[in-house]
């Protein structure tokens, strides 16, 4: 299978706990991006690399969210002193470079259902 | 900036009849236009693209789309409509900003189909 993974797909959490969720891209992907949905809601953009390098952070990644891409290939969205309104799915989706330097279309994962009681 | 929106929340159809999907967008600069399904509990899948050429463009499942670049609109149809449809469907638009790239996403449209 060459689609793009995430673990886990659901986490339950008390107000106040730390979670990281985990994403495997398509192997010659490139790119990745984290997104957030909350129900009734397109997918927010959060933030994306290009290789190992962050590229761009959306406003609404407090400085409670930290991602990473140490290797350029699997991520990691870590939430600290988790709150309720941190409730929704996050979803991770990878791209792969094109001629020109453009890029293709993201392919998603099944996302991770967070729960903050 | 660049916005999406869809015009409709909820669409409700017959089986078998046709259906479209609107969606409007906004930008400052040249878009790339997608359009993605996103049954319950999963993640969003593909279901066509616009990019350059055409401006229809046909997707899977029999889904088609046209880019109307006057009235910045990228409505989805399809000629008729199966139950296994019956999912959230999403527009959205990447463009080129200072050679970085932004997606935007609609609010969605979800596509009941009534048997």
């Amino acid at each position: 299978d060459t689609g793009v993974s995430q673990n886990p797909r659901h986490k339950i959490t008390k107000r106040g706990q730390n979670v990281t969720f985990r994403c495997d891209p398509i192997s010659e992907h490139n790119r990745l991006y984290w997104y957030r949905q909350t129900l009734g809601q397109g997918p927010e953009f959060l933030t994306y690399f290009q290789n190992e390098a962050q590229l761009e952070k959306s406003r609404l990644l407090s400085d409670r969210f930290s991602a990473e891409r140490p290797k350029g290939s699997f991520s990691t969205l870590e939430i600290q002193r988790t709150e309720q309104g941190d409730s929704a799915m996050y979803l991770c989706a990878s791209s792969r470079g094109l001629a020109g330097g453009q890029y293709g279309e993201q392919f998603f994962g099944p996302g991770t259902r967070l729960t903050v009681l | 900036a660049q916005s999406v929106t869809q015009l409709d929340s909820q669409v409700p159809v017959f089986e078998e009849a046709p259906v479209e999907l609107r969606c409007n967008y906004s930008s400052s600069v040249s878009v790339y236009l997608f359009w993605y399904v996103q049954y319950p509990n999963q993640g969003l899948q593909l279901l066509l693209k616009y990019l350059s050429g055409s401006t229809l463009v046909k997707g899977i499942n029999g889904f088609e789309a046209e880019f109307n670049k006057s009235q910045t609109s990228f409505h989805l149809r399809k000629p008729s409509v199966h139950i296994s449809d019956t999912a959230e469907y999403f527009c959205a638009v990447t463009a080129y900003s200072g050679g970085y790239q932004k997606v935007t996403f609609g609010t969605g449209t979800k596509l009941q189909v009534i048997p």
